[in-house]
């Protein structure tokens, strides 16, 4: 079993729905949880972190569920520039504080 | 902001070759270096981690003598593809993690990457 797993999609998305996946990981000692953004090609961006209680920022939501090991990201009103592909990404410290990176969920926004 | 500068883009040489990549901090120091490997629909593969001074730890599967990997300083580090071939055709990049301040949390800087394509 891989350590970090997303389903790779591709999501197509109409314009202004939303879209929702998630991401499941197997090391419960994992503690720190981020979600990436990588257009093709280019180097990855943080777009969030994801905490314990869940949080938001503008239009995407993180959630994070410790019991199922997993965490979700959800896209509100999607743009066509959300277009992309989103990397899960665990920290766990007792793996030498390394980031594992899932192989991410291709993104399709269409007008 | 910190920002970390790597070049070249984009290599393209012959098979047998050597071809180094440098990732340079501006703006902070890069106590450690993570060096990324990505084939086409692929997740970042972790190849090395580095810390300046100290040799580099290699994942297992990667050559450590075919990757060298040089942190000789807070702003610089190097991996360098020695004997180049087809199958190491990738987009390699790094990503740095700061001493302190607000980039010594988790949240790692990443470089531009370099697509490499040996013929």
């Amino acid at each position: 079993r891989k350590e970090v797993e997303q389903d790779p999609g591709p999501f197509n998305v109409p314009e202004g729905a939303t879209v929702a996946f998630n991401c499941t990981y197997s090391n419960s000692a994992s503690q720190s949880f981020f979600w990436y953004r990588q257009d093709c090609r280019k180097e990855p961006k943080l777009l969030m972190s994801v905490y314990s209680s869940g949080n938001e920022d503008g239009r995407f939501t993180a959630q994070l569920n410790r019991a199922s090991q997993y965490i979700s990201l959800l896209i509100r009103d999607s743009k066509l520039s959300d277009s992309a592909t989103y990397l899960c990404v665990v920290n766990a410290k007792a793996a030498g504080n390394k980031l594992t990176f899932g192989g991410g969920t291709r993104v399709l926004v269409k007008p | 902001g910190a920002v970390v500068s790597q070049h070249p883009s984009r290599v393209i040489c012959k098979s047998g070759t050597s071809v180094k990549i440098e990732c340079r901090s501006l703006d902070f120091q890069a106590t450690t270096m993570f060096w990324y490997r990505q084939f086409p629909k692929q997740s970042l593969m972790l190849m090395a981690t580095s810390n300046e001074g100290s040799k580099a730890t290699y994942e297992q599967g990667v050559e450590k003598d075919k990757f060298l990997i040089n942190h000789a300083s807070l702003t610089l580090s190097t991996l360098t593809v020695t004997s180049a071939h087809p199958e190491d055709s990738s987009f390699y990049i790094c990503s740095a993690r700061g001493l302190s301040g607000a980039q010594a949390n988790e949240k790692l800087f990443f470089g531009s990457g370099t697509q490499l394509s040996v013929l």
